[in-house]
């Protein structure tokens, strides 16, 4: 069973525009990462955010958490036609060896 | 590129068949995760290999089942192959157990007809 839910489940936006998605899990955890996909392939490794930790940034993505909500959001700022994806959170929930994956929010940037 | 691999990249089989997915890990990862990833969906983790030993299972019936080899290379096997078998998998290598970042392959897209 898939432990996050993002939402939107797609969003459309102008390139230049930012992007902001969601992401709600159930369970206590001990990180929450952001992977992004593009058409079907490999999974791309983002960023990681740990729990003692509310806001991280890397490049143009800046991700939040909040555990007391159990959601997490990935922004990404001036969004380029190349960041058109699929974008999923994935948390380690209650271990420390596998993943647990959103369903996804399917992102397109048009130029 | 993660400079994970897989092979194939592509496969159709009928169902009751079995298949052997197969999966390089990236250099000096000892750890491989395999993943299924139906259309639509996110990746739903099979299981998880350590230094050659099966080291965590997911939700997923005896016959999903998995090698690792000495050079840490990894193959997914499933046998009677059903209809909703079909999907994208996915096999992951992390540098070491408990590593939380892992890093991906391309997938071997299934179709089970």
């Amino acid at each position: 069973s898939q432990q996050g839910e993002e939402d939107p489940q797609a969003l459309s936006i102008q390139e230049g525009e930012n992007a902001t998605m969601n992401c709600s899990y159930k369970t206590s955890i001990n990180n929450l990462q952001w992977y992004r996909q593009n058409s079907g392939r490999g999974l791309v490794h983002l960023i990681l955010i740990r729990s003692n930790e509310r806001e991280k940034h890397s490049g143009r993505l800046r991700v939040t958490l909040d555990t007391s909500k159990k959601s997490s959001s990935l922004l990404i700022t001036a969004s380029r036609a190349a960041d058109t994806a699929s974008y999923f959170c994935a948390t380690d929930a209650d271990s420390s060896y596998k993943l647990i994956f959103g369903s996804g929010t399917r992102l397109l940037v048009r130029p | 590129e993660t400079g994970v691999t897989q092979s194939p990249t592509h496969l159709i089989k009928t169902r009751g068949q079995q298949v052997t997915l197969r999966c390089s890990s990236q250099s000096g990862h000892n750890t491989v995760s395999w993943y299924q990833q139906a259309l639509g969906q996110g990746p739903q983790f099979i299981f998880q290999y350590y230094r050659e030993e099966e080291n965590g299972r997911g939700n997923f019936p005896p016959r999903f089942s998995g090698l690792q080899f000495p050079n840490y290379s990894s193959e997914l096997n499933v046998n009677a192959l059903e209809l909703d078998d079909s999907a994208l998998y996915l096999c992951a290598s992390s540098l070491r157990q408990g590593q939380e970042t892992q890093y991906f392959g391309p997938g071997t897209r299934l179709l089970v007809l």
